[in-house]
């Protein structure tokens, strides 16, 4: 069964050090993968995408990730987190087909 | 930019009513979504529809049914509503085989939060 890891439910961090989010999933077929932010009371908006071509993906807010295959991890990286990047942060997976698949989420508090 | 629209934020409804909850999106786009969204748990399938009229069902659809009778309009229907089914939902569509050039992205609504007393 396809499945995404987020082993961090969790992730406080102070303003202006660097974090990184984790995600796995679980197949190493083809995959397009995706990270998405949620502020409170708001949808989900997208961060960035991997579907092909160069493995460092850079996207909005100075946020980027890393698709490793052998590894079928998608790290979402950050060099300096700023107070206003406290969200919720969800990696999502297509897999064949028309469906996603999402992880359980990572709540990102960014301490002064 | 891609809308989709969720016609109620918050609602508050009575153990046993029926619910409606409407999701309009605005790009052509064939698939739509239902998602419930409750802590820890993340965001889970209640069913998808790839166009007009198709439905399938997600991880758990249980308690709940959709319709999907114009392309834009996917609504979520909970025939009697129970206290369980307090949560987040989130309304989401995409490209079908369309998807292929514009990148398959996923676009969420800004989810209708429905508590069941």
């Amino acid at each position: 069964a396809q499945s995404v890891t987020q082993l961090d439910s969790q992730v406080p961090v102070f303003e202006e050090a660097p974090v990184e989010l984790r995600c796995n999933y679980s197949s190493s077929v083809s995959v397009y993968l995706f990270w998405y932010v949620q502020y409170p009371n708001q949808g989900l908006q997208l961060l960035l995408k991997y579907l092909s071509g160069s493995t460092l993906v850079k996207g909005i807010n100075g946020f980027e990730a890393e698709f490793n295959k052998s590894q079928t991890s998608f790290h979402l990286r950050k060099p300096s987190v700023h107070i206003s990047d406290t969200a919720e942060y969800f990696c999502a997976v297509k897999f064949t087909g028309n469906q996603f698949y999402f992880g359980t989420g990572t709540s990102l508090t960014v301490i002064p | 930019d891609v809308k989709v629209t969720q016609s109620s934020r918050y609602l508050v409804k009575r153990t046993g009513e029926k619910v409606f909850l409407e999701c309009v999106q605005d790009m052509d786009h064939e698939n739509m979504f239902w998602y419930r969204q409750d802590p820890g748990l993340g965001l889970r399938l209640i069913y998808f529809s790839y166009d007009v009229k198709m439905k399938e069902k997600g991880d758990i659809p249980e308690g709940y049914s959709v319709s999907r009778e114009k392309k834009e309009r996917f609504s979520l229907i909970l025939e009697s509503a129970s206290t369980n089914q307090t949560s987040m939902y989130l309304c989401a569509s995409k490209f079908g085989s369309r998807g292929l050039r514009f990148g398959n992205t996923i676009y969420f609504g800004e989810g209708s939060w429905l508590t069941v007393v």
